[in-house]
């Protein structure tokens, strides 16, 4: 049972433009939500993070969204650029477990 | 930030030996650590949740007697892969939170071997 899930494998996007990557949760009792970056062979590098108390956080390109009537959380990247070529993972918690549940991953691609 | 470092980055070892991997925080105590292992285009999955003085807590289908967790104290955990097989081969990556509701920091994961 996949309760987070991030449904498109890969994105490629231009250079400049704004890179959306998606994420779905099943769970309701996740309340901190977060986005790492992670390239080959290495760990997670953490992005930003929102609680469930929020609908929005901004972090200077990047932009987590949150709709918990949804079930659903975005990350916004804009510019993009060629170093934001990765893939991103989302991931969810509840408050006091400190147990992380990932999504399967989206490869960005980011063309120059 | 916080650092994790995670030791070694790369092992190979032959079937039926143990290898340990080290998690270490540098520079922050972690009462909580965790390790996940990452397949092939796949997502990070959780093993266990490491405490540290107390036993580890194991997801399910997670063999405790063959990922042998131990955190000795709150800046080291361990995890020892133990009468390895080649189906043991993967990416293995800790991660460390500093408290409460703040994002967990990882390690630069270690890619086991087993031939």
């Amino acid at each position: 049972d996949q309760q987070v899930k991030q449904n498109s494998p890969s994105l490629s996007v231009q250079e400049g433009r704004i890179s959306i990557l998606n994420c779905d949760y099943t769970n309701s009792m996740f309340d901190y939500f977060l986005w790492y970056k992670k390239y080959p062979a290495e760990g997670p590098t953490f992005l930003i993070s929102i609680s469930s108390i929020k609908d929005k956080n901004e972090d200077g390109r990047f932009t987590v969204f949150l709709n918990k009537s949804a079930k659903h959380l975005s990350l916004h990247i804009v510019p993009s650029q060629p170093g934001d070529s990765a893939v991103y993972f989302c991931a969810a918690t509840t408050s006091g477990t400190y147990k992380y549940i990932f999504g399967t991953g989206t490869r960005l691609k980011v063309l120059a | 930030g916080a650092v994790v470092s995670q030791h070694p980055s790369r092992v190979i070892c032959k079937s039926g030996t143990s290898v340990k991997i080290e998690c270490r925080s540098l520079d922050f105590q972690a009462t909580t650590m965790f390790w996940y292992r990452q397949f092939p285009k796949k997502s990070l999955m959780l093993m266990a949740t490491s405490n540290e003085g107390s036993k580890a807590t194991y997801e399910q289908g997670v063999e405790k007697d063959k990922f042998l967790i131990n955190h000795a104290s709150l800046t080291l955990s361990t995890l020892t892969v133990t009468s390895a097989h080649p189906e043991d081969s993967s990416f293995y990556i800790c991660s460390a939170t500093k408290d409460r509701d703040t994002e967990a920091f990882f390690g630069q994961g270690t890619r086991l071997t087993v031939v």
